[in-house]
């Protein structure tokens, strides 16, 4: 079945990086354009980054600009964001989901990030 | 940014009940909008898509309606699976989308 899952998620320090996966399977990968979007705990969805089908494009939301790097592996079916320079604030649940002219159609379980001292 | 207000941000409803949600964007995006239901603890999932489409396995009884500016979710006899939080979501301004604030939909 078409499915999304992510890993990577962890606890921090702020200032530290973590990179977190998001696996694809059930469907062609690589004809999808595939985002990140997070959600703090109790709040509301955030679109995070987005990238292109094949790799080429990439945008990010300002407040992660510089310091998260979106990427894919179509070969692998994999989807990547590389978070650096990490804030308490990015404390989040991260999913990835994929996009189906421009409604986001499905969705990973998420991955929870918590930056702390 | 194209800035997307829900309202209201909560409230409460009866099985049964016929509910509606309203959904403002801040410019005109036509019928680039979408409608998302998030279980607690769950991710969210995708209900119905340029605006007034339903997405493939939801139940009949969401709608959706309106172009331009203002939106409307409907469902129209509230279940208990359907206690949740609903989105709102602009895809007109692409490659970045972004989200309405939510509106919890609890038991009365």
């Amino acid at each position: 079945q078409v499915q999304l899952v992510e890993s990577g998620g962890g606890v921090v320090q702020p200032g530290r990086s973590l990179r977190l996966s998001c696996a694809a399977s059930g469907f062609t990968f690589r004809r999808h354009a595939m985002h990140w979007v997070r959600q703090a705990p109790g709040k509301g969805l955030l679109w995070v980054s987005v990238i292109s089908s094949n790799g080429n494009i990439k945008y990010s939301e300002d407040s992660v600009k510089g310091r998260f790097t979106i990427s894919r592996d179509n070969s692998q079916n994999t989807l990547f964001l590389q978070m650096d320079s990490l804030r308490p604030e990015d404390t989040a649940t991260y999913y990835c989901a994929r996009e189906a002219e421009g409604a986001l159609d499905v969705w990973g379980q998420g991955t929870l990030v918590i930056v702390s001292s | 940014d194209i800035q997307m207000t829900q309202s209201p941000s909560s409230l409460s409803a009866s099985i049964g009940d016929r509910v509606t949600i309203s959904c403002r964007s801040g410019q005109s995006i036509s019928n680039y909008l979408n409608w998302y239901r998030q279980k607690p603890g769950k991710a969210p999932e995708l209900l119905i898509y340029s605006a007034s489409s339903l997405q493939s396995g939801v139940p009949s009884r969401f709608s959706g309606s309106g172009s331009g500016t203002d939106f409307t979710l409907t469902i129209s006899s509230l279940q208990p699976e359907d206690f949740a939080t609903y989105y709102c979501q602009q895809s007109f301004s692409t490659p970045a989308p972004t989200f309405g604030g939510g509106t919890k939909v609890e038991i009365k």
